[in-house]
């Protein structure tokens, strides 16, 4: 089975501080996303990336940034957390158009998710 | 050009009826449309998928039914079951972008 492992479920941290949420996947997937959910918002799309050392931002980037130093890691940085970006951040996996693994094309292996509190 | 909306925000019903949940697009661009699940304290996962060659796609209780001319789609739960109460998310993208923009969710509540 594929899996996707956030690591750490909770966090809880202070405005200002610099905050990493790592992502880990198992399936050799090419593609990885960090996504945010939030409440009537749904799930909004902040960096993916298609390739080690490579990302292109989403629709909501600002504040975050991101590392693929290697392909099975993706890592999720906030320079400096606000109580804003207090929220369930959620990692996704998927194989490349190229791919010729089992699973669907297009389906996203998400992990458990990091839910962060920023006071 | 990128949204999909989807309505209800939260739905109940009886167990053992019918759930339907509905999705609208604008890009016609897109050609991919799954439905993702999700319960409380897990990540989504997906239900099941339809691509715009085939009007409905039905999986045991989960159908969903597609409407390319009027750009929308629709899961359907039959005999639902308090096991089913969980987010449902229904998804779009397009096949030269592995990107996948998510609706807003529906929150489905079964009574027992």
């Amino acid at each position: 089975d594929v899996k996707v492992t956030q690591s750490s479920r909770y966090l809880v941290k202070r405005t200002g501080e610099k905050v990493f949420l790592e992502c880990v996947q198992d399936m050799d997937h090419e593609n990885m996303f960090w996504y945010r959910q939030d409440p009537g918002l749904g799930l909004r799309l902040i960096y993916f990336s298609y390739d080690v050392k490579m990302k292109e931002k989403g629709d909501i980037p600002e504040g975050y940034s991101v590392s693929r130093e290697k392909k099975e890691r993706f890592s999720l940085i906030l320079e400096s957390a606000s109580t804003n970006q207090t929220s369930m951040y959620l990692c996704a996996s998927n194989t490349g158009q190229g791919a010729t693994s089992g699973a669907s094309l297009g389906e996203l292996f998400f992990g458990e998710g990091s839910r962060l509190t920023v006071l | 050009q990128q949204q999909v909306k989807q309505s209800p925000q939260s739905l109940i019903v009886q167990k053992g009826g019918i759930s339907i949940i509905n999705c609208a697009y604008e890009n016609t661009a897109f050609d991919y449309f799954p439905w993702y699940q999700q319960f409380p304290g897990k990540g989504p996962a997906l239900l099941i998928a339809i691509r715009p060659d085939v009007s409905e796609k039905k999986e045991g209780r989960f159908t969903i039914s597609f409407n390319k001319s009027a750009k929308q789609f629709s899961l359907h739960i039959m005999d639902s079951q308090p096991g089913d109460s969980a987010t449902y998310f229904c998804a779009a993208s397009m096949n030269r972008d592995d990107k996948i923009i998510f609706g807003k969710g529906t929150r489905l509540h079964i009574l027992p």
